[in-house]
């Protein structure tokens, strides 16, 4: 199985910062790499799908990068409402695995 | 518009079969898979397994033996039962299509003895 280690778990940031969340994956798994939003009780939204296409709908503050083994996610100008947990997938190959999560806090 | 939503018992008993049900708007099942994942209370994420469009599944190997991933495509509903439950299976439990961009609310599903 492919292991996605996420990083940071948590982070505290302020309204207009920019953020970076990692992810690194145990083997290559060609750029199949999703990012998605969660809010608690809310169901998981999907922000960035392949490494770095934003998903219809969602701001461009929203980017995605990486390639082989080590991607990133970065929020631009962090506004009110990107406060949340944020996960990485890789559908590169069964099983899927996910990130553990970085719940992003206002400091 | 796709929608998706799982229903399930809420508490069942160690031992026990749970029965976790997706019913899916906006697409067809018979064109799309559904997955399954769930997540623990404070863990991370567990993809379960998948069906797919032409009713084919692949498991994840940890559950396999106790998972079964099935569909009425006339009711676009599919189901998800799994046996021989424990406590650490209590989780929210969520379907997503194929591409794993929508997602239902969850459910949560409470083992206990």
């Amino acid at each position: 199985d492919i292991q996605m280690t996420q990083s940071p778990s948590f982070l505290s940031a302020s309204v207009g910062d920019r953020v970076t969340i990692n992810c690194k994956a145990s083997q290559n798994i060609n750029k199949y790499l999703n990012w998605y939003q969660q809010k608690l009780g809310e169901a998981p939204k999907r922000l960035i799908y392949n490494t770095n296409n934003l998903q219809t709908g969602i701001p461009s503050r929203f980017s995605g990068s990486g390639s082989g083994t080590d991607y990133t996610l970065t929020i631009s100008s962090l506004q009110p409402e990107d406060f949340a947990t944020y996960f990485c997938l890789q559908h590169n190959s069964f099983p899927l695995t996910f990130g553990s999560g970085t719940k992003l806090e206002i400091k | 518009q796709v929608q998706m939503k799982e229903t399930g018992p809420g508490l069942v008993q160690t031992t026990q079969t749970l029965s976790v049900t997706c019913t899916v708007s906006g697409f067809s099942l018979t064109s799309y898979g559904v997955h399954w994942v769930r997540q623990a209370p404070g863990k991370g994420l567990e993809w379960m397994g998948i069906i797919w469009g032409d009713g084919s599944t692949n498991y994840n190997s940890a559950l396999k033996s106790r998972l079964s991933i099935s569909r009425d495509t006339s009711k676009s509903q599919v189901f998800l039962t799994m046996n021989s439950l424990q406590t650490d299976d209590t989780a929210v439990y969520y379907c997503a299509e194929t591409m794993v961009t929508d997602w239902g609310q969850g459910v949560m599903v409470t083992v206990s003895s």
